[in-house]
């Protein structure tokens, strides 16, 4: 068991540009979550996965947000023409099964700031 | 909106002491319950999860769960300083989704 990676650690850039990252979950949990956290509150949800379908995605979620899990290993979230409110903190996680028992394991999450 | 509610502190516990923390969530039909710790920087690390009613015990802490009141809390008995962190409280939603949802967490302080 390798954990939860994140890459990269940090991302800076400039408003108006397109940021991906990538995650890779402990290797045999097939549920994989990406949330979103700002200073001072908890992870708010943004769009799981079950291997490689995109189960479920947040209303809060723009359009400007997209998800993908290729053959339902590793996954990257992409955002497109970052606006400065998109600086935070996205964080990944992974559970073994898609139970009401599996806690999450969550990566060290990159940190976002747009410039 | 399925909410899960936490007093944001900062809770301020002398060393040695219990700190308690609480935390409420509008799902009746919530599931399993757990307690995540985030240091600074760092992201959550689960510390408990209940899924009953009544008490659980892992060393130093328990979780306590009322599911008639929407209640569950985490006790952290002889508390460090290294204790301090933020403590999230995350809540299964009912609806077969399962997806957690987090509370905005508790600041505690342990002061020597």
């Amino acid at each position: 068991d390798t954990g939860v990676s994140q890459d990269p650690r940090h991302k800076i850039t400039k408003r108006g540009q397109n940021v991906t990252f990538r995650c890779d979950p402990i290797s045999e949990h097939n549920r994989l979550y990406w949330y979103r956290q700002t200073l001072g509150q908890g992870p708010e949800f943004l769009t799981y996965f079950q291997n490689e379908a995109q189960l479920e995605k947040s209303r809060l979620l723009s359009d400007r947000f997209s998800a993908e899990r290729p053959k339902g290993s590793f996954s990257t979230l992409e955002i497109q023409r970052t606006e400065q409110g998109d600086s935070a903190m996205y964080l990944c996680a992974s559970s073994s099964t898609g139970t009401r028992n599996s806690p999450l394991h969550f990566g060290n999450g990159t940190r976002l700031t747009v410039t | 909106q399925k909410e899960v509610e936490q007093n944001s502190g900062p809770l301020s516990v002398p060393e040695g002491a219990i700190a308690s923390l609480n935390c409420t969530y509008s799902d009746r039909g919530s599931q399993s319950f757990f307690w995540y710790r985030q240091y600074s920087g760092k992201s959550p690390e689960l510390i408990m999860s209940i899924y009953s009613n009544g008490d659980k015990e892992d060393g130093r802490f328990t979780a306590q769960l009322n599911k008639a009141s929407q209640y569950v809390s985490l006790l952290i008995r002889d508390s460090q300083p290294s204790d301090s962190a933020t403590y999230l409280c995350a809540v299964t939603s009912s609806g077969g989704s399962y997806i957690p949802t987090f509370g905005r967490g508790t600041s505690l302080i342990v002061h020597p």
